[in-house]
């Protein structure tokens, strides 16, 4: 399976706290993406971050990536009650039809 | 959701019955995929299809079979449904690379599935 992990698979933080989530990734990349899912909804694009990058900002998300540890994490800083989801890595693979491999997901609850 | 709907968003079927879900898509998109999504798996790769009759296995696939004959439509078919097909469903669609490198997915609501 290319199927990645992620670091915690829960976190509870308090609002105002930054919460960081950890993925592992299996395979070479050209890109790492990060996705966000409400509770009982599809998944939403968050952010790319590419190969070739170290670090990338969105707002008040800040995406990492370690090639040589094929590690990404993910920071989100003053986090509001409304980030409360899940999120989830996802790496490209490499055949015809564009698909993703995605991450086990870590459950992020802000208290307010 | 990106102009993707699925159908049913809910079921309740029994053991050995068939079962079809349906993707909907009105971006045009070439490529559409079916994710089954269960606590701890996250979510993972059933079938995909890069193309007008043409579709291929992902990583979970026994028990499973799609069709696809038209851009828009992207069906998940279980045979003969059985209780560890009991999950959540979501359809998701991409474009082509283009002059952005990269592609992104773009998910529908799901279809909560429960097999009795």
């Amino acid at each position: 399976s290319q199927q990645g992990e992620e670091d915690p698979q829960a976190l509870s933080i308090q609002e105002g706290e930054n919460a960081t989530m950890n993925c592992s990734y299996k395979t070479s990349i050209n890109n790492l993406q990060w996705y966000r899912q409400n509770s009982g909804r599809g998944l939403v694009h968050l952010i790319l971050i590419r190969s070739n990058e170290r670090e990338k900002h969105s707002g008040r998300l800040r995406v990492t990536l370690d090639t040589s540890k094929k590690s990404s994490s993910l920071l989100i800083t003053a986090s509001r009650a409304a980030d409360t989801a899940s999120y989830f890595c996802a790496q490209p693979g490499t055949g015809t039809g564009n698909q993703f491999y995605f991450g086990t997901g870590t459950s992020l609850t802000v208290i307010p | 959701d990106a102009g993707i709907t699925q159908s049913p968003r809910h079921k309740v079927t029994e053991t050995g019955t068939p079962v079809t879900l349906r993707c909907h898509q009105t971006e045009n998109h070439r490529y559409m995929y079916w994710y089954r999504q269960d606590p701890g798996h996250g979510l993972r790769l059933i079938h995909y299809s890069y193309g007008v009759k043409d579709t291929d296995k992902g990583e979970v696939s026994d028990g499973y079979s799609v069709s696809r004959s038209k851009t828009e439509d992207f069906l998940l078919t279980l045979e003969s449904a059985t209780s560890s097909q009991t999950s959540v469903y979501f359809c998701a669609i991409s474009d082509s690379y283009g002059t952005r490198g990269y592609n992104e997915q773009f998910f529908g609501p799901g279809t909560r599935l429960t097999v009795l």
